[in-house]
């Protein structure tokens, strides 16, 4: 769990807050992801950052708003959240080689509750 | 829509037997295979990845995969009760080469009793 490192673990907020999520990896790594796991559903890609560039956006609502200053950080800043956005956030880094054994590892997790 | 298919489960088996995980996923143009596992209250940990038609052991863990069926299995040989986890499969997205956007299953929980 070192190599990727979330902050804060947990987090509960009203629905007018402003707050953001921290992802740290260690790792080296040149891509970045933020996930969305929900109880009863599959994990759910939000975003990825290649070299700090944002590549993919899956159709997530404007109230999460991504920010990767360096390949090392990511960050998600949340805005007017609903309580269906009460889930567990993951952040995962890959080294984005390209190659087909790009492999994904996951920090610990926030586990955000919207009142 | 491209999916990643695995049953919810609970699969359950005693301690010691072969635990045989299944998934099946939608695009043929898929290139790698990922297992995770995660405890409850946990995030997900790599097991193993595969990427050829065939077998691919490590330890007691043999992931299957095969193409032309779009299906890849893991089985768990001795199983113990620290195996008892959601294990979730993974398939990578052809057109996002740099940075693999992985597509997930919901997950097959397995619990294996002493």
């Amino acid at each position: 769990e070192t190599g990727v490192t979330q902050t804060p673990r947990h987090l509960v907020m009203g629905m007018t807050n402003k707050k953001s999520l921290k992802c740290e990896q260690h790792l080296g790594h040149n891509a970045m992801y933020w996930y969305k796991q929900s109880a009863k559903k599959p994990l759910e890609l939000m975003f990825v950052y290649n070299f700090k560039e944002q590549t993919e956006n899956n159709s997530v609502p404007s109230r999460f708003s991504p920010e990767c200053p360096n390949s090392s950080h990511l960050f998600l800043h949340l805005h007017t959240l609903q309580p269906e956005d009460s889930a567990l956030y993951l952040c995962a880094s890959s080294q984005a080689s390209g190659a087909n054994t790009d492999t994904q590892y996951f920090g610990p997790g926030t586990r955000l509750t919207v009142l | 829509q491209k999916e990643v298919e695995q049953n919810s489960g609970p699969l359950s088996v005693p301690e010691g037997a072969i635990a045989s995980l299944n998934c099946t996923y939608s695009d043929r143009g898929s290139q790698s295979f990922f297992w995770y596992r995660q405890y409850s209250g946990k995030s997900p940990e790599l097991i193993m990845f595969i990427y050829s038609n065939g077998d691919k052991e490590d330890g007691r863990f043999t992931a299957q995969l095969n193409k032309a069926s779009q299906y890849v299995s893991l089985l768990i040989r001795d199983s113990q009760p620290s195996d008892s986890a959601t294990y979730l499969c993974a398939v990578n997205t052809p057109e996002n080469q740099a940075g693999t956007a992985l597509i997930f299953g919901k997950g097959t929980t397995l619990s294996v009793s002493s």
